[in-house]
Order: structure tokens, then C-alpha cells, then sequence
């Protein structure tokens, strides 16, 4: 079956930095969405992204759909504390089955 | 805010017994999932429903069932419960049956003791 594989698995970084993340898949998706998961609360919709070679921003989120429609990335820059969170991302395929990621977990550190 | 209302927040049971977990989704979506969450873990899709019939099965036990009603409102039944259904328990809707973004509830955390 296919696989969805995000990393990395975990980042520690300091505040101001840039981060990035990634998810690659066996097979190909046509939609990709970015999640984001604050302790204890659902995850919220951060970015969707419906094309290959689609690059999408939300404040100081920017997101790509890979070329191949294999792949996604997203990029938080300047982090600040309130963006410590699990980061998902998900693929949904041809066949419209949606899958997560296992997540990012991001701590940033003043 | 989601628009996706899950309860009850919290449910604290003992082994062997059954609840069920109620979720409302957003006004206008017709598809709901729902979704486990054990700690440190993933999202693992349990079930999913559009507009009342059963779309797609995940790794949902067999002790475990849902429904969706006429209003769209969905309910996730566990019975026979053990140690290891401690968890956080997600819905989420979506506008429609496929490639439409999930919008998730805040959960219902289920311990079991």
C-alpha cells in the first residue's frame, strides 16, 4: 500500500529560525493539506494545496506541492514560541482516501 | 473554532463497559470522519461517512462502530473496553465525500481505567 513518510520526526529549534519540513509519498496524491495540532486541541487547517507545483502561503507559512505530486513541503520562518506544535501532513489520492503523516513535533526555544 | 463540536470532552470508564462519543459537524459539510489518537502518536482512521451511508473503513476494532444520522450528526460507539482504547478520539467533516479538507473537533479524551 502506499506510504506517507514526514520528517523529521522532531526539531528543536530557536526562536527567530526558519523551519523546515517535509512529507514524501510511495504514490501520487492530488491534494496536499498541512496541519498543525496545539496540545490537547484538534488539528487545524494551516494550508491546502490542490495543483502540482503549487506554492501557497498563510502569514509566515509557505507550502509547495512537489513537481512529481509525490512530495510536499512547508517552511514556517521566523518562529516564534506560539508555532510549538505537531505539524501533520496529509495526501489524498485518485481514489480520494486521505492519509496523515506520523507529524512534526517543533519545540522552539527562546 | 472549527465549527466541529465533539462531546463529551472528557469520559473517564472502566474495562468492559461501552460509550458512545457524539459529534456535530460543520454546518453544510455532509462528510465525517472519525479519527484515533494515542499518546505520541498519529492520526489512524477509524471510519468515515457521507450523508449517512459508510464511505471507507480504517483500522476500526470490531468492537467499535459509528453512525451517521439523518441530521448528520455522528456517533462512535466502544464497547467491551480495555486498557489500550485510552486515547484522544477525533471527528472531523468535510463539504464533500472526497479531496475536501478535514476540519477536526477538539476530541474527546477517553480514559479507560
Amino acid at each position: 500500500g502506499q506510504q506517507l513518510n514526514q520528517s523529521p520526526q522532531s526539531m528543536f529549534i530557536q526562536e527567530g529560525e526558519d523551519v523546515s519540513m517535509n512529507c514524501t509519498s510511495s504514490s501520487i496524491f492530488n491534494t496536499w493539506l498541512w496541519y498543525k495540532q496545539d496540545p490537547g486541541e484538534g488539528p487545524v487547517l494551516l494550508i491546502a494545496l490542490y495543483k502540482a507545483g503549487e506554492l501557497t502561503s498563510n502569514g509566515r507559512l509557505t507550502a509547495q506541492f512537489g513537481i512529481t505530486r509525490k512530495d510536499s513541503f512547508l517552511n514556517i520562518s521566523a518562529s516564534i514560541p506560539s508555532d510549538v506544535g505537531i505539524y501533520f501532513c496529509a495526501g489524498s489520492d485518485s481514489w480520494g482516501k486521505l492519509q496523515f503523516g506520523a507529524g512534526t513535533q517543533v519545540v522552539v526555544t527562546p | 473554532d472549527s465549527g466541529v463540536t465533539q462531546t463529551p470532552k472528557h469520559l473517564i470508564t472502566a474495562t468492559g463497559q461501552r460509550v458512545t462519543l457524539r459529534c456535530s459537524p460543520r454546518s453544510g459539510d455532509l462528510s465525517v470522519y472519525w479519527y484515533q489518537q494515542s499518546l505520541d502518536q498519529g492520526l489512524q482512521f477509524l471510519i468515515q461517512y457521507y450523508n449517512g451511508e459508510e464511505r471507507a473503513k480504517g483500522n476500526i476494532l470490531e468492537r467499535f462502530s459509528a453512525q451517521q444520522f439523518p441530521d448528520l450528526h455522528s456517533e462512535l460507539n466502544l464497547s467491551s473496553l480495555e486498557l489500550g482504547d485510552s486515547a484522544l478520539y477525533f471527528c472531523a467533516s468535510s463539504v464533500e465525500r472526497d479531496n475536501s479538507p478535514l476540519h477536526f473537533g477538539n476530541g474527546t479524551r477517553l480514559t479507560v481505567t
